[in-house]
């Protein structure tokens, strides 16, 4: 079975560092990735997409994937307050519709 | 703005009285998904469409159904809803035409369910 793995945290970061979320999943044919970032009581907004292995930028805002070693980042420079969510990790197959979350890394950025 | 519409926001239903969640689209998204998330859980995906094929998760009890009677609604029904039926209901959409972007799933704002 799929699984998709990310550190539940709190993750506490400085306001103006970097915070760097990660997550790794267990199935080889995995194709495509992505980062949604949940507020409190809110739903889910997609902020990520990544297809292929390497570094893909917006903003502030840089995800990473290493297929070999089934891991993809998403790295948040200048960080602010507003950051400050849950971020869910998904993978899906090519062809499948259906994503697989993680559970969630809990991001807090400290003024 | 295209966007996945959820209505009601908030529904506040009484232990075994059915409920109907309702959600549309202007993205004209051929996937349309229906998830259930409770507090610090990842979304736990109940059934989705594609197009009109309809697909249940294995796990999803029967009390929940779906209707999807056009391309832009779907329906969520829950037939009696119990106490650990309420949770935020979430509505997806998707334009699965064979490329990776196609994957893309888009929320819509949810549906908090309550059951007294």
């Amino acid at each position: 079975q799929k699984e998709v793995e990310q550190n539940s945290g709190p993750l506490s970061v400085p306001e103006g560092a970097i915070a760097s979320l990660n997550c790794t999943y267990s199935d080889r044919v995995s194709q495509s990735f992505f980062w949604y970032r949940q507020y409190s009581g809110k739903s889910p907004e997609l902020i990520m997409s990544i297809y292929s292995n390497g570094d893909k930028e917006d903003g502030r805002f840089t995800a990473q994937l290493n297929k070999a070693s089934q891991y993809v980042s998403l790295l948040i420079r200048d960080s602010q307050p507003s950051d400050s969510a849950t971020y869910l990790c998904a993978v899906i197959d090519f062809g499948n519709e259906k994503l697989t979350f993680g559970t969630g890394t809990r991001l807090t950025i400290i003024p | 703005d295209a966007m996945v519409i959820q209505n009601p926001r908030y529904q506040v239903t009484q232990f075994g009285k059915p409920v109907t969640l309702s959600c549309s689209q202007t993205l004209n998204h051929n996937v349309m998904y229906w998830y259930q998330q409770k507090s610090s859980q990842a979304p736990k995906l109940l059934f989705h469409y594609y197009d009109k094929d309809f697909n249940n998760e294995a796990d999803t009890p029967d009390n929940f159904q779906s209707r999807r009677p056009n391309t832009s609604f779907c329906f969520l029904d829950i037939r009696s809803p119990g106490l650990g039926d309420a949770a935020m209901y979430l509505c997806a959409t998707s334009r699965d035409v064979g490329d990776r972007r196609g994957n893309e799933q888009f929320f819509g704002p949810g549906t908090r369910l309550t059951v007294l």
